[in-house]
């Protein structure tokens, strides 16, 4: 039932920045724009959310288009250790996810 | 940020049995969610537990196999039920709030 659209993988060179796309062409005006990672089989972590406006915090910057059918999570720097899947989601209330994007990052 | 602990953190049981899982929240929430991890997949929504009221299963999920309790505003439990090998998977709690927090996870083995 997710309700959007990541590719299945990306590399991504260490030091450089991490661009992982998102579709969310179906998204409801009053959802918002999620993104988690989950690594090697942990519980999924928090990266950062947002409704319309772009927004950053000290792990990543979330950019979402105007007609908020799309967005871009930005790994400025990237570190080994962010190797991980990690899974867009637009949610009101509940996180429903998808198959996610694995990021590898490569030295 | 919610501080979330699960009991236990992995089990091998045999076919035909049943095992609790439980999920502590060190903060009172509304709603906390159960998850489904199949290996090398998704993670997937069982159900969703509200103190004081029945849980809402998702499709493909019925309460009969997994039955749930939510007995107050810090704790869940997830019970798996006449268990298959198919049950094999993590299960992991979450409680909601601006950021919705994961648990560790539960790794089940069923053999």
């Amino acid at each position: 039932d997710a309700k959007t659209t990541q590719p299945p993988s990306m590399d991504c060179a260490e030091g450089r920045a991490a661009n992982l796309p998102c579709n969310h062409s179906t998204i409801s005006g009053n959802e918002y724009v999620y993104w988690y990672r989950q690594i090697h089989s942990q519980g999924p972590q928090y990266i950062i959310h947002g409704l319309k406006n772009n927004e950053t915090n000290e792990m990543a910057s979330l950019i979402i288009t105007e007609d908020r059918k799309s967005s871009t999570l930005i790994l400025p720097h990237a570190t080994l250790r962010d190797t991980a899947v990690y899974y867009c989601i637009v949610s009101y209330n509940d996180m429903r996810f998808g198959a996610g994007t694995r990021l590898t990052v490569k030295p | 940020s919610a501080v979330i602990s699960q009991k236990p953190s992995r089990d091998i049981c045999q076919r035909g049995t049943s095992l609790t899982i439980q999920c502590q929240v060190d903060s009172q929430v509304t709603m906390m969610f159960w998850y489904r991890q199949q290996p090398g997949q998704s993670l997937t929504l069982i159900a969703t537990a509200n103190q004081g009221s029945e849980a809402t299963y998702e499709s493909g999920f019925v309460i009969d196999k997994f039955p749930i309790s939510r007995p107050n505003l810090t704790f869940s439990t997830l019970t798996v039920s006449n268990m298959s090998p198919e049950d094999s998977s993590i299960y992991l709690c979450s409680v909601d709030g601006a950021e919705q927090f994961f648990g560790p996870g539960t790794r089940l083995t069923v053999l």
